[in-house]
């Protein structure tokens, strides 16, 4: 069964600050793997992803992830913080093979301060 | 830009009611999806369609159907509310044939249910 971890519930950040939120994930085979951000009161907004390629993906609104393979892990991270940035975010992922639905992990809060 | 609409966003019902949650995609995709969320819990997959008519449970069916008429909407059905499914539920759709799981998944904005 495939699953993903995001080991920190909250992530604290001021703003102008370079901030990352962990992830890491189980499935067989190789992975696809995606980002997604959430507003208050709204739904899920894709972000960015990684099929294959280049281990360093570049997304909307500044973000990026790198993929690392042999730590299983899909870090997403920002050079430098907007206090718009504040949102939950969620890391998902899907087997590259056969169908395979997205298995989400259960979110990080980030907060970025003035 | 790809459009999920949610056609209601808040509803409280009582126990036992019988509820529809309508979802409608404008982007002529053929996989739909129902997920829950849960703080704490994330986004768990309820039920999920691949074609017109097809069905596929996810990792929480039970207390739920699904019924999808049309290839642009698909319908999550609580047979007999119950006040443990209270929760957000998020509608959602990806292009695509059912062996290849990379494209994107689009959200809705989200249907917040309340059973008392």
């Amino acid at each position: 069964a495939q699953s993903v971890a995001q080991p920190e519930d909250q992530v604290n950040v001021a703003e102008g600050n370079p901030l990352t939120v962990k992830c890491t994930y189980s499935v067989s085979g190789n992975p696809y793997l995606f980002w997604y951000v959430q507003y208050p009161n709204r739904g899920l907004q894709f972000l960015l992803k990684y099929i294959t390629g280049d281990n360093l993906v570049k997304g909307s609104y500044g973000f990026e992830a790198e993929f690392n393979k042999s730590q299983t892990s899909f870090h997403l991270k920002k050079p430098s913080a907007l206090v718009s940035d504040s949102a939950l975010y969620f890391c998902a992922v899907s087997a590259n093979s056969g169908y395979s639905t997205l298995t989400f992990g259960k979110g990080t809060m980030l907060l970025v301060s003035p | 830009d790809v459009k999920v609409t949610q056609s209601s966003r808040y509803l409280v019902k009582r126990t036992g009611e019988k509820v529809f949650l309508e979802c409608v995609q404008d982007m002529d995709h053929e996989n739909m999806f129902w997920y829950r969320q849960d703080p704490g819990l994330g986004l768990r997959l309820i039920y999920f369609s691949y074609d017109v008519k097809m069905k596929e449970k996810g990792d929480i069916p039970e207390g739920y159907s699904v019924s999808r008429e049309k290839k642009e909407r698909f319908s999550l059905i609580l047979e007999s509310a119950s006040t443990n499914q209270t929760s957000m539920y998020l509608c959602a759709s990806s292009q695509g044939t059912p062996t290849n799981s990379g494209n994107t998944i689009y959200f809705g904005e989200g249907s917040w249910l309340t059973v008392v």
